[in-house]
């Protein structure tokens, strides 16, 4: 399986704050890298798919990049609606394996 | 507007069979386009990929759970459903359905999710 970690475990940040989350791959998957939103309580949302595609309704504060083994999840400019935890997942190959997850505060 | 919704019982004896049914509104199971899959997440866990399912039969397993895991696709009643037999205790989990699809550039996500059903594992 393909390892996925994530950097850091928990992210104190304030409002305002451009904030930045990296997730790494045990090896090359290209682009095939998603990113999910869970807040407290709710269901996973998908934020940005393929690596740097933003999902229909996301805000335009988030935005994802890299390729190969390293990503990033960013938010330009943090809300207070962000507090939520953050996982990464890859989809280039079977099983599909998720980040062991950022747990963002303010 | 696609929704999902999981069901079933909440409380499964060890060495018993978890089922669980999503059902599906706001489009068809029956897409030729779309699998459809469970991940669960243990107690203040991580989360974790079971398995998915297209309505034409082709199903992936998680390897680690493959021996113990059946999916099946109901388009009649535009459903899924998930067999977990032998539980134990670290079945325990909130138990997510979602919408498995591929995306463009290669790959799939799963961008949909039902609310999520918590199964007990426990005598």
């Amino acid at each position: 399986d393909i390892q996925m970690t994530q950097s850091p475990s928990s992210l104190p940040a304030s409002v305002g704050d451009r904030v930045t989350i990296t997730c790494r791959a045990s090896e090359d998957i290209s682009t095939r890298l998603n990113w999910y939103q869970q807040k407290l309580g709710k269901a996973p949302r998908l934020l940005i798919y393929a690596a740097s595609n933003l999902q229909g309704g996301v805000p335009s504060t988030f935005s994802g990049g890299g390729s190969g083994t390293e990503f990033t999840l960013t938010i330009s400019s943090l809300q207070p609606e962000d507090v939520a935890t953050y996982y990464c997942q890859q989809s280039y190959s079977t099983p599909p394996t998720f980040g062991q997850g950022t747990k963002l505060e303010i | 507007q696609l929704q999902l919704q999981e069901s079933g019982p909440g409380l499964v004896k060890p060495s018993e069979t978890l089922s669980l049914t999503c059902s599906v509104s706001g489009a068809s199971v029956s897409s030729q386009a779309d699998f459809w899959g469970w991940i669960r997440q243990p107690p203040g866990k991580g989360l974790e990929w079971i398995a998915s399912m297209s309505s034409g039969g082709a199903a992936f397993y998680n390897p680690s759970l493959s021996s113990r895991v059946t999916m099946s696709v109901d388009t009649s009643r535009n459903r899924f459903s998930l067999r977990l037999n032998s539980v134990t205790a670290a079945d325990t989990a909130l138990y997510y359905c979602a919408r498995h699809v591929a995306v463009g550039r290669g790959g799939e996500c799963f961008d949909v999710w039902g609310q999520g059903t918590v199964v007990t594992a426990s005598s």
